[in-house]
């Protein structure tokens, strides 16, 4: 099984700053790797598939980068909504066995 | 975009099984152009892939579960569904239905979400 570390696990920032998020895969998935916010009550969304591609609808403010093991998710100019859960997911294996990362937690300084 | 939303029982008894729908509107489940996963997250934490089900029927599921879960479609009723047999109070959590564009391995949309719990 395909393993994913996100870290840090809370990252305390403030509106305005630059965020970045790392996600490392336990063995080389290409760049089959995507980022997903999820807001408390809510169900995730997808932010980036395929490393760095934004997904429809996503401000420009959201990249992703990496591929092979490091990935990173950078929000460049965090606004009030984007304090949140964030997950890496990994789509690698045929057939499929995707795996999550355990999370990074945005919160406001 | 299709959208999804799940329904079933919101308490199961231990050992009995937890069967969940997932009811896709928008788009037809037998186009082609759409896969099908569970993903559940148990309380205060993280997700949980559970399996994927494509619109021909073919399954792959989570080794984890230990072949407890069956996933089937329905494309009379444009809906998918899930079958997780023997629970205990582990498999208590939010599942989520939700959709993939076939061939690509990243899922979106999600279903909003149900809470099971497991208890007596």
């Amino acid at each position: 099984e395909i393993v994913l570390a996100q870290s840090p696990a809370t990252l305390s920032l403030s509106p305005g700053e630059r965020a970045t998020l790392s996600c490392r895969a336990s063995q080389t998935i290409g760049s089959y790797l995507a980022w997903y916010q999820q807001k408390p009550g809510q169900s995730p969304r997808l932010l980036i598939y395929d490393a760095s591609n934004r997904a429809a609808g996503i401000p420009a403010r959201f990249s992703g980068s990496g591929s092979g093991t490091d990935f990173t998710l950078t929000i460049s100019s965090l606004e009030p909504e984007d304090f949140a859960l964030y997950y890496c997911q990994q789509g690698y294996n045929w057939p499929p066995m995707y795996t999550f990362g355990q999370g990074t937690k945005l919160e406001i300084k | 975009q299709v959208q999804l939303q799940e329904s079933g029982p919101g308490l199961v008894k231990p050992s009995q099984t937890l069967s969940l729908t997932c009811a896709v509107s928008g788009g037809s489940i037998s186009s082609g152009a759409y896969s099908f996963n569970w993903v559940r997250q148990h309380p205060g934490k993280g997700l949980e892939w559970i399996g994927y089900i494509s619109d021909s029927g073919s399954t792959y599921y989570n080794p984890s579960l230990k072949s407890r879960a069956t996933m089937s479609v329905d494309t009379s009723k444009n809906r998918f569904s899930l079958r997780l047999t023997s629970v205990t109070p582990a498999d208590t959590a939010v599942y989520y239905c939700a959709a993939g564009d076939f061939g690509e391995n990243w899922i979106d949309p999600w279903g909003q979400g149900t809470l099971v719990t497991v208890s007596s």
